[in-house]
């Protein structure tokens, strides 16, 4: 069974700090995505990372994937307050759909 | 207008109704999921469907069932709700299985439901 583990689960930092959040997976995949979830709304997706060594940034907001490692970092350089949410990593094993991790909750603070 | 679209928004029912969620989508995907949110626990699946013939059981299929009217339309059942099937439901859909295609997922705006 894939379980696929986050951590942390809560992070409060500053802002203008810089900070990584993990996403480890326990089955082989060279799919994993990741999401931000806003309080009381949907999911919205943030990257996607389809083989190994792939590198994505958007803005402030880096993740990167080891499948070897079946490691996945979400990178967050010089964090501001509108980052504040909740972040998800998903592993495709290809089967049949994604699976999820618990999620990160954010929070940045002034 | 939404490409994925959940009603209702919001739900409250008694222990033992039926309840029906429904989901309907514009994007052209073959591949619909439904998908339950409990805090903590990120999302479990439910029940997937990759077409009109083929429906799937997930890891919390108990408690539920789905139908897949159309491409377009994957709906959710509780036959007897429980209170423990309080949670945040997600409609999904995917265009994995095509050449190029990247498999995200597309969330619809999701249905609360409270079982009393």
């Amino acid at each position: 069974e894939l379980k696929v583990e986050q951590n942390p689960l809560f992070l409060s930092m500053q802002e203008g700090k810089n900070y990584t959040i993990y996403c480890n997976y326990s089955t082989t995949s060279d799919r994993l995505y990741w999401y931000r979830q806003d309080p009381g709304k949907s999911l919205e997706s943030l990257f996607v990372l389809l083989s190994n060594g792939a590198v994505k940034q958007e803005g402030r907001l880096m993740a990167s994937l080891d499948t070897k490692a079946r490691l996945s970092t979400l990178h967050i350089t010089a964090a501001v307050h509108d980052l504040s949410a909740t972040y998800f990593c998903a592993v495709d094993t290809g089967r049949r759909a994604l699976t999820f991790g618990s999620g990160t909750r954010l929070q940045v603070q002034p | 207008d939404a490409d994925v679209t959940q009603t209702p928004r919001n739900r409250i029912t008694k222990t033992g109704k039926r309840i029906m969620l429904e989901c309907s989508q514009t994007k052209g995907h073959d591949r619909m999921y439904w998908y339950r949110q409990d805090p903590g626990l990120g999302l479990r699946l439910i029940y997937y469907s990759f077409d009109v013939k083929d429906i799937n059981k997930g890891e919390i299929s108990d408690g539920y069932s789905v139908s897949r009217q159309a491409q377009a339309k994957f709906s959710l059942s509780l036959e007897s709700a429980i209170p423990n099937q309080t949670a945040l439901y997600f409609c999904a859909t995917s265009d994995l299985g095509g050449t190029g295609n990247t498999g995200e997922l597309f969330f619809g705006e999701g249905s609360r439901l409270t079982v009393l």
